[in-house]
């Protein structure tokens, strides 16, 4: 029973670039929510979504980022031209249930912005 | 705004010893507590939760205290253990936002001396 798959694990974007980070849940789990954890810092809440649907993007900066979780295949977080200040460790995590209290984290995607 | 926060960044111990970490959170919202463990290039673990009902919540060497009064609450880790050296989240959440986001401390990073 794999866990939250997440990859690249690493990723490398000149500034301008874009970005794009991949979720697959636990099997099961429709429910996906992205984290974002810069340097020195905890997890910052970006964005809950089920299947083809954006439920919560109260965490989302306006503007470059978007994300969408299809019927099929993982979740993506799309990052477009992107900057210094978007370096940071992405997590994603997967729940069986909305409002489930035990999320599983997956083991994130470290972006770094040269 | 740091709507939960963890003020000690470190925290070292002996192994055998007892593990005191803390969290302070101002949300009155807040009804639903958890601690996540956290490894090097790792997703946060869940270790234990508690819900606002309750006071205290124990599972094998892991309890954690709820002081909503005083809007605190504590991880307690006896005996501490070597492999017990992580990061160590603290994240609260609440009916308010249907429990679908987790607000997260900064961390605070636990050394457990042999």
């Amino acid at each position: 029973n794999a866990g939250v798959m997440q990859n690249p694990r690493h990723l490398v974007r000149r500034r301008g670039q874009e970005a794009r980070l991949r979720c697959s849940p636990m099997k099961g789990h429709s429910h996906v929510y992205w984290y974002r954890q810069l340097p020195e810092e905890g997890l910052k809440f970006m964005v809950y979504l089920q299947k083809e649907n954006i439920i919560d993007e109260s965490g989302m900066p306006k503007e470059r980022f978007s994300a969408e979780f299809p019927k099929e295949g993982p979740s993506i977080l799309r990052i477009q031209q992107v900057v210094r200040g978007d370096s940071a460790a992405y997590f994603c995590a997967s729940s069986l249930m909305a409002g489930n209290t035990e999320a599983f984290f997956g083991q994130g995607t470290r972006l770094t912005v040269v | 705004d740091q709507q939960v926060k963890q003020n000690s960044p470190s925290l070292s111990v002996q192994e055998g010893r007892i593990s005191i970490l803390n969290c302070d959170y101002t949300n009155s919202m807040f009804d639903y507590f958890l601690w996540y463990k956290k490894y090097p290039a790792e997703g946060p673990t869940f270790l234990i939760s508690i819900s606002s009902i309750k006071d205290k919540n124990e599972d094998g060497r892991f309890t954690v205290f709820l002081n909503k009064s005083a809007k605190h609450l504590s991880l307690h880790i006896v005996p501490s253990q070597p492999g017990d050296s992580a990061v160590y989240f603290c994240a609260a959440t609440g009916k308010g936002n249907n429990f679908n986001k987790f607000y997260f401390g900064s961390g605070t990073k636990l050394n457990v001396k042999p």
